[in-house]
């Protein structure tokens, strides 16, 4: 019964290389997210969907691609995989309101290594 | 450049005693203040929340002060317990409205209770 699940928990994976990150969550929540930590650690978003619509898509290259089938389902896929690339993707997911954010609830992760 | 700043990475602490995580940040035009707790493998959890109407809120343990000239906010976890060892992120959004904010989020100091 987990609310914000998102898989694989790992990916490694060689440059140029295609992949995707699917995301999923069961708390109803009409707004998801992917956020980036760094190896600096910081964790930066870098796209919001509300109902299916982009919302926010902050300076990521276009290589990165999201894609929300439903409410409940946002899935990250990045094609020409970069060194750069690698860091713990976060996914989140809230309910929008009126006025102050919503707290995020996150997943668990995908450590995505790029050799 | 950072506009959320933890400046502490890290933070030891005795159980039983006061453990208190300081935030910075330096955009007079954020006004909703949160705290994140992680474990490692897991995703951040919301803990508490502020907004720039009040400079305290408490909840159980856990109470947040802002100070909005100083633009500093703090995390007190009193008494401090082995389990709150983890990660604490401090992040910092907008009143906007009607439509999804976005969440910027400091570096997180790493907080160690030791029995």
């Amino acid at each position: 019964d987990t609310a914000v699940s998102q898989t694989p928990k790992y990916l490694v994976t060689q440059m140029g290389n295609d992949k995707s990150i699917k995301c999923e969550q069961n708390l109803g929540h009409d707004t998801m997210y992917w956020y980036k930590q760094d190896s600096k650690k910081f964790l930066k978003i870098m796209f919001s969907y509300n109902n299916k619509e982009l919302i926010i898509n902050e300076t990521v290259p276009n290589r990165f691609s999201p894609k929300s089938p439903d409410k409940a389902h946002l899935n990250l896929h990045i094609n020409s995989l970069e060194l750069g690339d690698s860091a713990v993707y976060f996914c989140a997911s809230s309910q929008s309101t009126r006025g102050y954010p919503s707290p995020l609830h996150f997943g668990n992760g995908t450590r995505l290594t790029v050799t | 450049d950072q506009q959320v700043k933890q400046n502490s990475p890290s933070l030891s602490v005795q159980e039983g005693r006061i453990s208190i995580l300081n935030c910075d940040y330096t955009n007079s035009m954020f006004d909703y203040f949160l705290w994140y707790k992680k474990y490692p493998a897991e995703g951040p959890t919301f803990l508490i929340s502020i907004s720039s109407i009040k400079d305290k809120n408490e909840d159980g343990r856990f109470t947040v002060f802002l100070n909005k000239s100083a633009k500093h906010l703090s995390l007190h976890i009193v008494p401090s317990q082995p389990g709150d060892s983890a990660v604490y992120f401090c992040a910092a959004s907008f009143y906007y409205g009607g439509s999804q904010g976005n969440l910027i989020f400091g570096k997180g100091t790493k907080l160690s209770v030791k029995p």
